[in-house]
């Protein structure tokens, strides 16, 4: 049982580039999230979908999209990264159904923009 | 103000001590609180739930007060392997939105 997987584990951008940031989760979840952490900031809600076909922004939206692919899936877009972006992100997913029970979260991807 | 707010870190404790963490929620529509543990930069990994009335896990004690919007976290006989991050967490009502307090740094030293 894989739980989260995400990918890729790091990468290196220039400004203005873009990426997408891979997410999926064989948990059969319905919510799935996006965070960014940085230091001292603690892990800041970028992006979430509390079910397949929707989604809502979080704290930190811009500079981001994302695409609730299907049930499985969640991807982070970076349209053209920025050195602000520079971070450490980690997808997330839990059952809103059941709300008492725990969120699983991917290993993170860290990414630096220069 | 943020949503979900921490006592500052770090906190530096001799092994043996007991130590707490204070969490602030400023949103009543909350519904489920949890802590969490991050070690070293990786993924966050549940800790326990956190219950109205109260619950313990062994050393671990955690207590919710919906009055005045808190919960709490108590660590009692403090071991070198609880060194980490111990970040609040609150989920919202509408939406299942998770939303994470910025943690605080746990430091046990020998």
């Amino acid at each position: 049982n894989a739980g989260v997987t995400q990918t890729p584990k790091f990468q290196v951008l220039k400004t203005g580039q873009s990426m997408t940031l891979q997410c999926a989760q064989d948990m059969n979840h319905n919510s799935m999230y996006w965070y960014r952490q940085d230091p001292g900031m603690g892990l800041r809600l970028i992006y979430y979908s509390a079910s397949e076909g929707t989604t809502d922004k979080g704290e930190v939206p811009n500079g981001y999209n994302v695409s609730r692919l299907n049930k499985r899936e969640f991807s982070l877009r970076l349209e053209s990264a920025a050195p602000s972006q520079t971070s450490v992100y980690f997808c997330a997913s839990s059952d809103a159904r059941d709300r008492s029970i725990e969120a699983f979260f991917g290993q993170g991807t860290r990414l630096t923009v220069v | 103000r943020k949503e979900v707010e921490q006592d500052p870190g770090p906190f530096n404790v001799p092994e043996g001590a007991t130590v707490a963490f204070n969490c602030t929620y400023s949103n009543s529509a909350s519904q489920s609180f949890f802590w969490y543990r991050q070690d070293c930069r990786k993924e966050p990994k549940l800790l326990m739930s956190v219950y109205s009335s109260g619950n313990e896990d062994g050393r671990f004690t955690a207590q919710l007060n919906r009055a005045s919007q808190y919960i709490s976290l108590l660590i009692r006989d403090s071991k070198l392997s609880d060194s980490a991050t111990y970040l609040c967490v609150v989920i919202y009502n509408q939406g299942g939105k998770l939303i994470f307090g910025q943690g605080t740094e746990l430091s046990v030293k020998p």
